[in-house]
């Protein structure tokens, strides 16, 4: 079962264009939701977080989105380059319990064409 | 600095084999992660290590997987007996600490490992 969902496994949008990934996830007790970004055979590198208590976490062209009551977060890229093609992770952790691990969805793959 | 570094970068290996994967953390960071992500899925949370503390070994899928970390700092994953279903890469990730707050974890290239 399945606690952090991207339901889109690709999405391509042309340079200059908004980039917008979706993530979704039934868990209430996540205190904190991360994108990871992930080229070809490197390890993810973090991009962007936001805690449970915000519903906005922006960083030049990146900002994040949550909506609490949909159990829903968005990142948008804006204005999307080629370099921002790669695979994107949502993950979410959890309050309490096994302090750190991450829940990560399958991921997005973003194409940026120039 | 170093950023983290797992060792081999590719294995391929027989099935019932087993396998040995290496992850050297940041310097100073306490907390050490274990995932591994198969094709098409996700990262999929294997091992925690934070400091002195009996790890957290929740998420590893059969008694054929184990870890250590030794002397808080290097850790090895070991798998018995590989079995195909196996093959995934293998991430490892480090934090300073999980404390109450969020800390970034940073991951290491990976390990991919075949299992034929």
């Amino acid at each position: 079962d399945q606690q952090v969902k991207q339901n889109s496994p690709s999405l391509s949008v042309q340079e200059g264009r908004i980039s917008i990934l979706n993530c979704d996830y039934t868990n209430s007790m996540f205190d904190y939701f991360l994108w990871y970004k992930k080229y070809p055979a490197e390890g993810p590198t973090f991009l962007i977080s936001i805690s449970s208590i915000k519903d906005k976490n922006e960083d030049g062209r990146f900002t994040v989105f949550l909506n609490k009551s949909a159990k829903h977060l968005s990142l948008h890229i804006v204005p999307s380059q080629p370099g921002d093609s790669a695979v994107y992770f949502c993950a979410a952790r959890t309050v309490g319990g096994s302090q750190g691990n991450l829940i990560f969805g399958k991921g997005t793959k973003l194409s940026v064409k120039p | 600095g170093a950023g983290v570094s797992q060792s081999p970068s590719n294995k391929v290996t027989e099935k019932g084999k087993d396998v040995e994967l290496r992850c050297d953390p940041i310097s100073g960071h306490t907390a050490l992660y274990w995932y591994r992500q198969s094709l098409g899925q996700g990262l999929e949370f294997l091992i925690y290590f934070q400091g002195n503390s009996a790890p957290d070994k929740s998420g590893l899928p059969s008694d054929r997987f184990s870890a250590e970390r030794t002397g808080g700092s290097v850790s090895t994953l070991t798998i018995q007996r590989t079995q195909q279903e196996d093959s995934a890469v293998y991430l490892c990730a480090s934090s300073l600490t999980p404390s109450s707050s969020y800390n970034e974890q940073f991951f290491g290239p990976g390990t991919r490992l075949t299992v034929l």
